[in-house]
Order: C-alpha cells, then structure tokens, then sequence
C-alpha cells in the first residue's frame, strides 16, 4: 500500500528557507500514471495547492508562490522536496504531500499524515 | 483563477440524516471536481473525484453530482464517522483552487 511520509524542520526564521521532504514508500515515484504534490493549511483556513513534480522533473507551480518555491524529485531516493525561501508568518502551516492520480481526472488520492510548520524568530 | 465556494460553511445533522454540500465554481468546467473529507490532525481522505466517481473503499452513502458550475456531495444516511470539513477542489485549470470547506457537525 503506497504511503507518503513528509519530514523536515518544525520552526523555521523568518526570511529563510523551508524545506521539506516526502518519502514514498509501497510503490515507485517514477510512475508514468501520478504526479507529486504540496499542499498547505494555515491554521483555520482552507487547502493552498502549492505545486506538483512529475518524475523526469517537470513541474507546475501556484503563480502566488511561484517566484519562491521549487519543488523537486530524487527518483533514486523515491523521494521528492518542496523548498519556500524568504519565509513569513504567512507561511505558517501544516504542509502535506499528496499524489496526484491522473486516471483520477487529477485527483489527490494519496496524502501524507502532514507536517506542522512554523515561522518565528 | 478558478474561484470555488461552497455553501453552507458549516452544517449540523443527526446521525442517520441525509445531507448535501454545494460547491459553486466561477468558471463552467466539466468532471475536474474532487471531494475530500478532512479530520483535525489527520491526511484529508479523497471520496469523489470526476464529479460523481467514488474511489475504491469508499462507502456507497457518499455520491456526488454536478457539472458546468454547480456540484454537489451528498452524504446518505450520516453516520458518526462522517462528521468532519469536506472540500471540494478542481483541477480542469491551474493553480488548483479548494472551496473553503463545510464543516458537518452533530446536532
């Protein structure tokens, strides 16, 4: 059963760099049929769709977060990252990873437990 | 973008209650509509995705309709287990936008 598994920093300084990770595990990151996502929930509001990786690297990207994200994939890891520079306040959430099934008419059908991220001095 | 909402923003039933969420898009769209149920400290788990597909492993109570601008989720016959924020989300045009939520809770 595939499984997703983000980890990273906890806290992080306002004006540095998150970065995460999420760990594939029960099925291969290289398949044609799924691209990887980042999703994110601040505290009492909705899901942001961050962006998606395909496994030769191509990506898609949020334009409100495009000029500070990337978002990239180690197939020989079966893992993909998600890197947000130049942190606020703003940025403080629970990040998830999900795959992105495309026989699904692009539906997140696998999702992390998610990881709680906060930007503070 | 593809701005979504869904009414009501918060809704309270009775187990054993039938109940519908609407999901309003600003642009008209066909089949590129998921619904998703949320519980606190827990992976949002996916019901429908093609407007009115249920994935496998998830109960016959939930179905989903709609298309154009109008969708739907209807949970058939509540059941304790159900009570949580549900989000709809399209993916026919990036950025991929959610509704804000509805949050199901008991009466």
């Amino acid at each position: 059963q595939l499984q997703l598994q983000e980890s990273g920093p906890g806290l992080v300084k306002p004006s540095e760099t998150l970065s995460l990770t999420c760990t594939v595990s029960g099925g291969s990151i290289s398949s044609s049929s799924h691209y990887w996502g980042w999703i994110r929930q601040p505290p009492g509001k909705g899901l942001e769709w961050i962006g998606n990786v395909y496994y030769n690297g191509v990506t898609d990207y949020n334009p409100s977060l495009k000029s500070r994200v990337t978002i990239s994939v180690d197939t020989s890891k079966n893992h993909f990252s998600l890197k947000v520079t130049y942190v606020t306040a703003a940025d403080t959430a629970v990040y998830y990873c999900a795959r992105l099934e495309s026989g699904y008419y692009d539906a997140f059908d696998v999702w992390g437990p998610g990881t709680m991220v906060t930007i503070s001095s | 973008d593809i701005q979504m909402t869904q009414s009501p923003s918060s809704l309270a039933a009775s187990v054993g209650d039938s109940v519908t969420i609407t999901c309003r898009a600003s642009q008209s769209f066909r089949n590129y509509l998921s619904w998703y149920q949320h519980k606190p400290g827990k992976a949002p788990k996916l019901l429908i995705y093609a407007a009115s597909s249920l994935p496998r492993g998830v109960p016959s109570r939930f179905s989903g309709g709609g298309s154009g601008t109008d969708f739907t989720l209807t949970i058939s016959s509540l059941q304790p287990e159900d009570f949580a924020t549900y989000y709809c989300q399209q993916s026919h045009t990036m950025p991929y936008t959610f509704g804000q939520g509805t949050k199901l809770e008991i009466k």
